[in-house]
């Protein structure tokens, strides 16, 4: 079956940079997406497209692709960005559209 | 701009049905589908299923089928989710979520599903 993988959990200090990967075999030929979960709130999607940002999501955060693995990128990390980052694609199975996430990364900011 | 507010939170005993809806507005109802996913308790996203509100179709999840429904209403321009034979492993929250192409746009606030006896 399809899966996504990511690590459990990614440390950064304030003003650094936070990367995180998510993997998966469809990824050449499926698009990603990124959310952001804070504690107790809906996700919010931050990357499409596997690059794409949508309108209202700052310019530190960047997503990129290559081969299996696409990497969410978030320069100049601020306290505000620990959260639970999940990355997510779809595809097709019998016809019939199949999506799938990630198992989540939580973000530490410290 | 596009809202989605879903019903309050549920307590169900083990065997039991349960039905949550979406209502949406600030967008066209019939331009986007929309998905459900859940989360269990500290645990990730897990999609369950995609409603077309145009035409009622949907399609489940692997896991779900069987047990699962989803319809929508065109004239309130809300979707409903179907659960039967809940188990305690269902607690979980329900989110809906619009998408236009494979990204979730829009989601609801939630829906926390409680399964105990």
């Amino acid at each position: 079956s399809y899966e996504l993988t990511q690590p459990p959990s990614v440390s950064v200090s304030p003003g650094q940079t936070a990367r995180i990967t998510c993997s998966g075999d469809a990824l050449p030929k499926q698009y990603a997406s990124w959310y952001q979960q804070k504690p107790g709130q809906a996700p919010v999607l931050i990357i499409y497209k596997d690059s794409e940002r949508p309108s209202g999501i700052p310019e530190r955060i960047s997503g990129s692709s290559s081969g299996t693995t696409v990497t969410l990128t978030i320069s100049g990390v601020q306290a505000e960005d620990e959260a639970n980052y999940y990355c997510q694609s779809a595809d097709s199975r019998d016809s019939s559209p199949y999506v799938i996430f990630g198992g989540g990364t939580k973000l530490t900011v410290l | 701009q596009v809202q989605l507010v879903q019903s309050g939170p549920e307590v169900k005993e083990p065997g039991a049905s349960v039905k949550v809806s979406c209502k949406a507005s600030g967008y066209i109802f019939t331009s986007s589908y929309m998905h459900w996913v859940r989360q269990a308790p500290g645990q990730g996203l897990e999609w369950m299923g995609i409603i077309n509100p145009s035409d009622g179709r949907a399609v489940y999840a692997q896991k779900f089928q069987g047990r699962v429904s989803m319809t929508s209403d065109t004239s309130t321009s809300t979707v409903y989710l179907d659960l039967s034979s809940l188990r305690s492993d269902d607690t979980a929250v329900h989110y809906c979520a619009t998408s236009t192409v494979a990204e979730f746009d829009s989601w609801g606030q939630g829906t926390l599903v409680t399964v105990s006896s």
